[in-house]
């Protein structure tokens, strides 16, 4: 069974662009999480999305967005890139809502220049 | 407001020997915890989770011990082996918040042979 694959690994952006991760869960898992992992702040928690529909958000700007398609694959936008906004960014699938166990995919390295 | 707390960064123990990772969060609403393990440039691994009406859950090598009272867990690894060399995440999550969970910033084990 396949894991959580995330795409693209690395990505190169500058101030102001914006940008699009993709993410695929494990087969079956109809929860996707994002995270965003920096040395500052550690892993936290961006938006939850369950059936097509965000259940959770962090407390990130607006800049940071997120939508699921119906085959459960997810989407991260992030507009306005700022310097801060470089990090490994994490997205995570579950099946089973009630013990919360996530699986995670690789992340993608955004770096803003 | 860190609400969970890995105070140790960093923890060198012999192979064959007791590793003990400690973890103290403050939001009473947790009621499940998990640890994951992480290599460098890969995704979280989850390792073992427990729920807050048990004190210990075991697989393996892995114990994890739970204390209500205090806010306190610990991962037990034994005995320790040189694959154990990791970046350790403790976190934590409240049921009824669906997905989201909230991770301590830490710790780095490194077995030494």
């Amino acid at each position: 069974k396949a894991g959580v694959t995330q795409t693209p690994r690395y990505l190169i952006k500058t101030r102001g662009q914006q940008v699009t991760l993709s993410c695929s869960p494990i087969s079956g898992h109809r929860s996707v999480s994002w995270y965003q992992q920096t040395p500052g702040q550690g892993l936290q928690f961006l938006f939850e999305y369950f059936s097509e529909t965000q259940r959770n958000k962090g407390n990130f700007p607006g800049r940071f967005s997120g939508r699921q398609f119906s085959n459960s694959r997810s989407e991260m936008n992030v507009s306005t890139l700022e310097l801060g906004d470089s990090a490994l960014y994490l997205c995570a699938s579950s099946v089973d809502p009630a013990k919360n166990i996530q699986y995670f995919g690789a992340g993608t390295r955004l770096s803003v220049l | 407001d860190q609400q969970v707390k890995q105070n140790s960064p960093s923890l060198s123990v012999q192979e064959g020997r007791i590793s003990i990772l400690n973890c103290d969060y403050t939001n009473s609403m947790f009621d499940y915890f998990l640890w994951y393990k992480k290599y460098p440039a890969e995704g979280p691994t989850f390792l073992i989770s427990i729920s807050s009406i048990k004190d210990k859950n075991e697989d393996g090598r892995f114990t994890v011990f739970l204390n209500k009272s205090a806010k306190h867990l610990s991962l037990h690894i034994v005995p320790s082996q040189p694959g154990d060399s990791a970046v350790y995440f403790c976190a934590a999550s409240a049921i009824k918040g669906a997905q989201k969970l909230v991770f301590g910033q830490g710790t780095r084990l490194t077995i030494n042979p």
